[in-house]
């Protein structure tokens, strides 16, 4: 299957500080990709969806203020914690989806770990 | 966002066969995924139904009903490194992916 690769893997900030991390296809071109939150032992949570070279699309209840989306070109997206606190404290995963797959497969990067202090 | 809804816990013993249920909304939906998620990984891709009926993979089986809105896993000749969490993802307006709650499976020799 395809890789994506995620950046950094694991960050620790203070808290009013800002995150960027980075999500990449690496063997295929995404025209979508994903943003997940995960908590412990818990679902993975929409946040948004990224097509290459427009807005994202936010789910309700996501500060799109917050949570900054950049989808700039069809191998990278990016999500920037914006003033980050202790409570955005989590698992953010994003995934690259190829839609000319007859599975409608989703490649899952490994996940950036976020703690904010 | 849709919700989807699985059992959040299963135990089973080595080599026995494992059925995980999921039940979706309707609207909107085009077709259901099953993921597998080991403690701090990422979800590996398993299966996709976009129609009724039953997709063999190996030892994994998954089987989508629309007319009930139902869709299973199932696992056969269970390993110990199967033990993970296991979600059903349905795929919505052609556009969006909505995960079930997620089961987590204890595999027991």
């Amino acid at each position: 299957g395809a890789v994506v690769s995620q950046h950094p893997s694991r960050v620790i900030c203070k808290s009013g500080t800002s995150v960027k991390i980075e999500c990449r296809s690496l063997d295929f071109q995404a025209t979508t990709m994903f943003w997940y939150r995960q908590f412990p032992k818990k679902s993975l949570m929409l946040m948004a969806t990224s097509n290459e070279g427009s807005k994202a699309t936010y789910e309700q209840g996501v500060e799109k203020d917050k949570f900054l989306i950049n989808h700039a070109s069809l191998t990278l997206s990016t999500l920037t914690v914006t003033s980050a606190h202790p409570e955005d404290s989590s698992f953010y995963i994003c995934s690259a989806w190829d839609a000319t797959s007859s599975y409608n497969e989703q490649f899952f990067g490994p996940g950036t770990r976020l703690t904010v202090l | 966002g849709q919700s989807l809804e699985q059992p959040s816990e299963v135990t089973a013993v080595e080599g026995a066969i494992v059925q995980i249920n999921c039940t979706y909304q309707t609207s909107g939906f085009y077709g259901l995924s099953w993921y597998q998620q080991h403690d701090g990984g990422a979800p590996t891709f398993l299966s996709y139904n976009a129609l009724d009926g039953l997709e063999e993979t190996g030892r994994f089986s998954s089987f989508l009903s629309r007319s009930d809105s139902y869709g299973y896993l199932l696992l056969q000749e269970l390993q110990m490194k199967d033990s993970a969490s296991y979600f059903c993802a349905a795929l919505y307006n052609f556009n969006k992916f909505y995960f079930g709650s997620g089961t987590k499976l204890n595999v027991k020799p």
